[in-house]
């Protein structure tokens, strides 16, 4: 079964708005992965956060961690037609080398 | 650099045939996996390997067979190919980020796979 759920599960926004997802999961975790995946494209990595951290920024990327609600949002800011992609949560709990992957947010950025 | 390297990128099959999806990463990873993607489903993990000679079991291992007799790399065969198992698959590749056990992958651009 799925350790993370995403929600929404389809988003769409006109280029330069802010895009929010989010991520719930079941069990505790020791970290927490956000991946992107263009269509008909393998997963990239984009950011991970720590159980220890609660908020990460990577360049337009902002993700925080909430342990106690079991959930994880990634923002995108200024978002562009380039960002169109499906976004996935990752976790690690318990066997780090078992990362497991919630279902994703299909986004579409509307030029 | 090639990364991780999937082969091959498009395979059509019947029911019964037997076939292997191959992998090969040039990163020196201990980790490797294998993942199968289906649509409303995301990425499920079937087999994964902490190194050479080592290989277990992830969420949907039935019907699939690995081995890793290298660090490079990470085939994945089907015995008997079933209609189920029409997917896209991705390798990963990982090594294991400090003491917290992150574990960062690496994929490859996908397999897909039609079973008739």
């Amino acid at each position: 079964s799925q350790q993370g759920e995403e929600d929404p599960q389809a988003l769409s926004i006109q280029e330069g708005e802010n895009a929010t997802m989010n991520c719930s999961y079941k069990t505790s975790i020791n970290n927490l992965q956000w991946y992107r995946q263009n269509s008909g494209r393998g997963l990239v990595h984009l950011i991970l956060i720590r159980s220890n951290e609660r908020e990460k920024h990577s360049g337009r990327l902002r993700v925080t961690l909430d342990t106690s609600k079991k959930s994880s949002s990634l923002l995108i800011t200024a978002s562009r037609a380039a960002d169109t992609a499906s976004y996935f949560c990752a976790t690690n709990s318990g066997g780090y080398q078992k990362v497991t992957f919630g279902i994703g947010t299909k986004l579409q950025v509307i030029p | 650099n090639a990364g991780v390297t999937q082969t091959p990128k498009f395979q059509v099959l019947k029911t019964g045939q037997s076939m292997t999806l191959q992998c090969a990463q040039d990163m020196n990873h201990e980790y490797m996996s294998w993942y199968r993607q289906d649509p409303g489903m995301g990425l499920r993990l079937i087999h994964y390997s902490v190194g050479a000679g080592i290989t277990d079991q992830g969420e949907v291992p039935n019907g699939y067979n690995v081995s890793r007799s290298t660090t490079e790399d990470f085939p994945l065969r089907l015995l008997s190919a079933a209609p189920s198992q029409t997917s896209v698959y991705f390798c990963a590749s990982s090594y294991s980020q400090g003491s917290s056990g992150a574990n960062v992958l690496t994929f490859g651009a996908g397999s897909r796979l039609t079973v008739l």
